[in-house]
């Protein structure tokens, strides 16, 4: 079936330094790739996302990377504070359903 | 912008117990829901898809006679753990699309479920 892989599971960089988060799916159908970020007991909120028709999107400090040919989608923060500690999930979908990869724990030292 | 509202945030009760769990649609038709459970440091987990008006589609694995989903209207959807037991203990949250299928979802704040 369909699947994401996220990686890596756990990611700690200095304040100040960027951080990157790698996501490969398996559906060649998936056209829809949002990140989310949650914190700890608290509902996943959207942070960027990316459709099919674009190669790179940046909102700020974010950008998301997508190559379709390689299946495979990235999340780059760059400038990271110590609010962006958390957990980030990328998912992929093609048809209202999200496939969601295992997360990454994002840790920023100070 | 979109709201979709949960309800209880929080649920302690002893084993044996149904438990009810609700979302809302406040300012959105919402045709379909997606429950999912969530364990410790894990992903979301899809358990079903509700549909207004038709029977939920429930994810292999996901007991449908345990998790009993109902959507008749096009504001509620509604999840019902029967008979809990502490392994049923968990983070509950539903999402519902709000137009095409490139659109952000809308997420319920979740249900923390604790099952004594």
């Amino acid at each position: 079936g369909e699947n994401v892989e996220q990686h890596p599971s756990t990611l700690s960089v200095q304040e100040g330094d960027s951080a990157v988060i790698k996501c490969t799916y398996s559906d060649s159908a998936s056209n829809y790739f949002p990140w989310y970020k949650q914190e700890l007991g608290k509902r996943p909120q959207l942070i960027i996302d990316i459709r099919s028709n674009v190669g790179e999107k940046k909102d700020q400090r974010i950008a998301v990377t997508l190559n379709k040919t390689a299946k495979h989608f990235s999340l780059h923060i760059t400038e990271t504070q110590p609010e962006d500690s958390a957990v980030y999930f990328c998912a992929a979908s093609s048809n209202y359903q999200l496939i969601w990869g295992a997360g990454t724990k994002l840790i920023i030292k100070p | 912008g979109a709201v979709v509202s949960q309800h209880p945030s929080r649920v302690i009760c002893k084993s044996g117990t149904s438990v009810k769990i609700e979302c809302r649609s406040l300012d959105f038709q919402a045709t379909t829901m997606f429950w999912y459970r969530q364990f410790p440091k894990q992903s979301l987990m899809l358990m079903a898809t509700s549909n207004e008006g038709s029977k939920a589609t429930y994810e292999q694995g996901v007991e449908k006679d345990k998790f009993l989903i109902n959507h008749a209207s096009l504001t509620l959807s509604t999840l019902t753990v029967t008979s809990a037991h502490p392994e049923d203990s968990s983070f509950y949250i539903c999402s519902a699309p709000t137009g095409l299928w490139d659109q952000p979802q809308h997420f319920g704040d979740g249900t923390r479920l604790s099952i004594l």
